[in-house]
Parts: C-alpha cells; sequence; structure tokens
C-alpha cells in the first residue's frame, strides 16, 4: 500500500473550519484514500473515503487532487469534540485489505 | 445496529499468565481484524480473518498470540504467557465484503 505524510500536529479554533492535508504521491488507480480519527481511548472512527472524486458526507468534505497525489479532509464547523488524531490511509479494496496506519495529525481545536 | 464490542474492557495480569481477549463483529460482517497500539506506537495490524479463515497473519508478533474464529462469528486473541512487552490497547475491528472498517473500542491490556 501507498504511504501517507501528514503533518504531526494542526490548531483550530472552535467554529472555524479545519483543513487536515495528506501526501500520497505513490498512489495507485486501484487505491481509495481512507480517512480515520481516534478520539482519547476509544476506537479509531471511520470518516470519510474517496477514489478521485470529491466526497461529502455527515462528518465532513474530502477534496483529492486532479493526481490524487494529495488530499484534504475539511470539518466545516469544527467543535471541541473533534479534537483527535486523524489518520489519511490509502488503502487497496481488492481483497478487504487492512488498513495501515501512520502516525496521523494530532488535531487541537481551541475555544 | 449494534457496533463492535470487546470484553474485556481492561485486563492487568502479571507477566507469565494467560489472557483472552474476545471481539463480537457487527452481526453479518465476514471479515474481522485484531489490531493493537503499544505505548507510543503507532496503531499496528495483527492479523485479518475472512469468516473463519486467516487471511493474512503478518502482524502477528510471536507464537505466544493465538487468534481463533470458530464457526466465523465472534473471535479471540490469546496471549500466553503474557510479557511486560504485550502492554497496550487491542482493537477489534470488522468490515462487510470491501466495506469501511468499523473498530470496537479495545481493550486495554496490562502486564505486570
Amino acid at each position: 500500500d501507498a504511504k501517507t505524510t501528514q503533518p504531526p500536529s494542526m490548531d483550530c479554533a472552535e467554529g472555524r473550519a479545519a483543513n487536515l492535508p495528506c501526501n500520497h504521491s505513490t498512489i495507485s488507480g486501484n487505491e481509495y484514500v481512507y480517512w480515520y480519527r481516534q478520539i482519547h481511548s476509544q476506537g479509531p472512527q471511520y470518516i470519510i473515503h474517496g477514489l478521485k472524486n470529491n466526497e461529502t458526507n455527515e462528518m465532513a468534505s474530502l477534496i483529492i487532487t486532479e493526481d490524487r497525489k494529495s488530499s484534504t479532509l475539511i470539518l466545516p464547523h469544527a467543535t471541541l469534540r473533534d479534537t483527535a488524531v486523524y489518520y489519511c490511509i490509502v488503502r487497496r479494496l481488492q481483497g478487504a485489505q487492512k488498513l495501515v496506519f501512520g502516525q496521523g495529525t494530532r488535531l487541537t481545536i481551541n475555544p | 445496529e449494534a457496533g463492535v464490542t470487546q470484553f474485556p474492557s481492561h485486563s492487568v495480569i502479571e507477566k507469565g499468565q494467560t489472557v483472552t481477549l474476545r471481539c463480537d463483529p457487527i452481526s453479518g460482517h465476514d471479515n474481522l481484524y485484531w489490531y493493537r497500539r503499544v505505548m507510543g506506537k503507532e496503531i499496528k495490524f495483527l492479523l485479518h480473518f475472512v469468516k473463519e479463515s486467516k487471511q493474512d497473519e503478518s502482524g502477528m508478533p510471536n507464537n505466544r498470540f493465538l487468534a481463533e474464529r470458530t464457526g466465523g462469528t465472534y473471535s479471540t486473541l490469546k496471549v500466553q504467557p503474557a510479557e511486560l512487552e504485550d502492554s497496550g490497547v487491542y482493537f477489534c475491528a470488522s468490515s462487510q465484503q470491501v466495506s469501511p472498517l468499523h473498530f470496537g473500542n479495545g481493550t486495554r491490556l496490562t502486564v505486570t
């Protein structure tokens, strides 16, 4: 699976949009971009995933560049409860492949 | 629907003892995964079941760890004998075919 690169930490003010970047320059054509987060003492929580089109759900939006080498997760109106470690993961769907976690980005939402 | 359930939530055992962790996946999910996070490290994959078969066990650290999924429903992960370095949080996840993985809240294992 392709590796991803994320900043180790970010801060965002409550109520503002949080934009979390991820680089995945070696992504293959059959690999999806997944985002998970882990809030302290809980299990990783699925947020969103996409192949090449931008995606939006009730939690977030995912913007994937046209060359697919990078993406941005957007939390439109961050709240204190969004403080967590966010993981960008590239995953092949064939064979229900495992997720490979990196260090992630520690996002802190400040009041 | 009920989520992935793990038992116990916490376990404290002495070095050399045996511990068995249990995971109940979401009903109907054929894929079941075990992960663990040791202190200060990344979340690491241990193994992947498809129904009762081990699809990928490349992450199992050594033969002190034994995972089973008899009948393709719940799974157990036994550590025997436990060592100090086995301390950490053990997560279970399940998925249906190629859907996203859904994780439980983990079992925090402390070996003293």
